[in-house]
């Protein structure tokens, strides 16, 4: 069975400043690994994917991903947040890709300005 | 592209009623899926189909729980007597296998939010 451990429940950052949200999976098989956001009162919107290929992957909005498999982590970094950043982000994992995924408990991301 | 819907947004319900909450998928996507979401958590699976065809159920859905996705295109869950426990955030979201950027993405509705007294 896959699992994700989101190590940290809150993460307050000063405006501009940089952030890593953390990520670690356990499976004992190949997986596809998932961010998604939930901006206040809205429903989740993926932020990007790795499915294969490059390990960095990017979304539109600056933030990028890194999976290590060595590791077994996959965590969200951006180099410069901003206000609209605030928000509740989801690790999750799947093993088939197109099957249900198994999320973390999220991460609540608050940008002070 | 009208996005996934969910009807109603909020239902509030006594101990013991039934409710029953719409999921219309995106068209075309052939597979749904319902989650449920409590405080401070992340979503937890629940069932899902591709088409009409039920996949698999959680160990979550109890048997007061039921899903069904008639003709293959909206999804119905209902739960049977209630309880306090049942309040969640219920989530449905719908997928496509495609290739290019919608691989293997799942799209989510805005949610159904459930309040038993």
């Amino acid at each position: 069975a896959q699992s994700v451990t989101q190590l940290d429940s809150q993460v307050p950052v000063f405006e501009e400043a940089p952030v890593e949200l953390r990520c670690n999976y356990s499976s004992s098989v190949s997986v596809y690994l998932f961010w998604y956001v939930q901006y206040p009162n809205q429903g989740l919107q993926l932020l990007l994917k790795y499915l294969s290929g490059s390990t960095l992957v990017e979304s539109i909005n600056g933030f990028e991903a890194e999976f290590n498999k060595s590791q077994t982590s996959f965590h969200l970094r951006k180099p410069s947040v901003h206000i609209s950043d605030t928000a509740e982000y989801f690790c999750a994992v799947s093993p088939g890709g197109n099957t249900p995924l198994v999320f973390g408990k999220g991460t609540r991301l608050s940008v002070i300005a | 592209d009208t996005g996934v819907s969910q009807n109603p947004r909020h239902k509030i319900t006594k101990r013991g009623q039934n409710v029953t909450f719409r999921c219309d998928p995106i068209s075309e996507h052939n597979r749904l899926y319902w989650y449920r979401q409590t405080l401070g958590q992340g979503p937890e699976f629940l069932t899902y189909f591709q088409n009409e065809a039920q996949l698999e159920k959680s160990r979550l859905l109890s048997d007061r729980f039921s899903a069904e996705r008639p003709k293959g295109s909206f999804s119905t869950l209902e739960i049977q007597r209630t309880e306090q426990g049942d309040s969640a955030m219920y989530l449905c979201a719908s997928s496509l296998r495609a290739s290019g950027r919608a691989r293997y993405t799942q799209y989510f509705g805005p949610g159904t939010r459930l309040t038993v007294l």
